[in-house]
């Protein structure tokens, strides 16, 4: 079956950095997602990775191996307003998005 | 980028009668619209994929008499939920992709949810 792995929540300090991990097992693979979601609202897209490598937005990054099925959104200097869920989803060989839980983001002060 | 508006935001209902969900593409045209669906500390789970001109593809497990999909235009959809009932009570959102950019990018754009009461 497919799968999508990433934590059901973290909680980080504002200023510093997090890493959430993505681990996933699907029919092909045409490229993983990550979206941030705040509560009650629709996802924010964040990253897309189709390649292996470190692609880096501001103080968003996204990281990817293929060859693990591995995946991890990098946020740097945390603020406030990054307390969110954020969600890893990747598309598998019929173009469909399979979407993980989501990890819940806490950021304390 | 491009937008995706949702309509609307908020909507209750009594158990029994039908709700529309409007999803609209602003400045482009989306050939094809995805709906999904999320209850609370879930994950989206898609339930069809709209497509303009013709029948929308159904995920497994979704009723397609009771979630009514239409495309009518390439920059509207609708989801009508029909006979809704209290276990219909869910997050909808839509998403599209902009033939422009989102086909390299792969990024999708989601309009901002419909959260549903059905009482």
């Amino acid at each position: 079956g497919q799968n999508i792995d990433q934590p059901t929540e973290m909680t980080a300090t504002e200023g510093a950095i997090v890493q959430i991990n993505c681990t996933y097992q699907t029919s092909g693979f045409n490229g993983l997602f990550w979206y941030q979601q705040h509560a009650g609202e629709a996802p924010t897209f964040l990253s897309y990775n189709v390649l292996d490598g470190l692609e880096e937005k501001g103080r968003f990054s996204s990281f990817l191996s293929r060859s693990i099925g591995y995946s991890y959104l990098l946020l740097k200097e945390l603020q406030m307003k990054d307390s969110a869920s954020y969600l890893c989803a990747v598309m598998d060989s019929n173009y469909q998005l399979i979407w993980g839980a989501g990890t819940k983001l806490i950021i304390k002060p | 980028g491009a937008v995706v508006s949702q309509h609307p935001s908020w909507v209750i209902c009594k158990s029994g009668t039908s709700v529309k969900i409007e999803c609209r593409s602003l400045d482009f045209q989306a050939t094809t619209m995805f709906w999904y669906r999320q209850f609370p500390k879930q994950s989206l789970m898609l339930m069809a994929t709209s497509n303009e001109g013709s029948k929308a593809t159904y995920e497994q497990g979704v009723e397609k008499d009771k979630f009514l999909i239409n495309h009518a235009s390439l920059t509207l959809s609708t989801l009508t939920v029909t006979s809704a009932h209290p276990e219909d009570s869910s997050f909808y959102i839509c998403s599209a992709r902009d033939p422009a950019t989102g086909v390299d990018t792969g990024e999708l754009f989601f309009g901002e949810g419909s959260r549903l009461t059905v009482l």
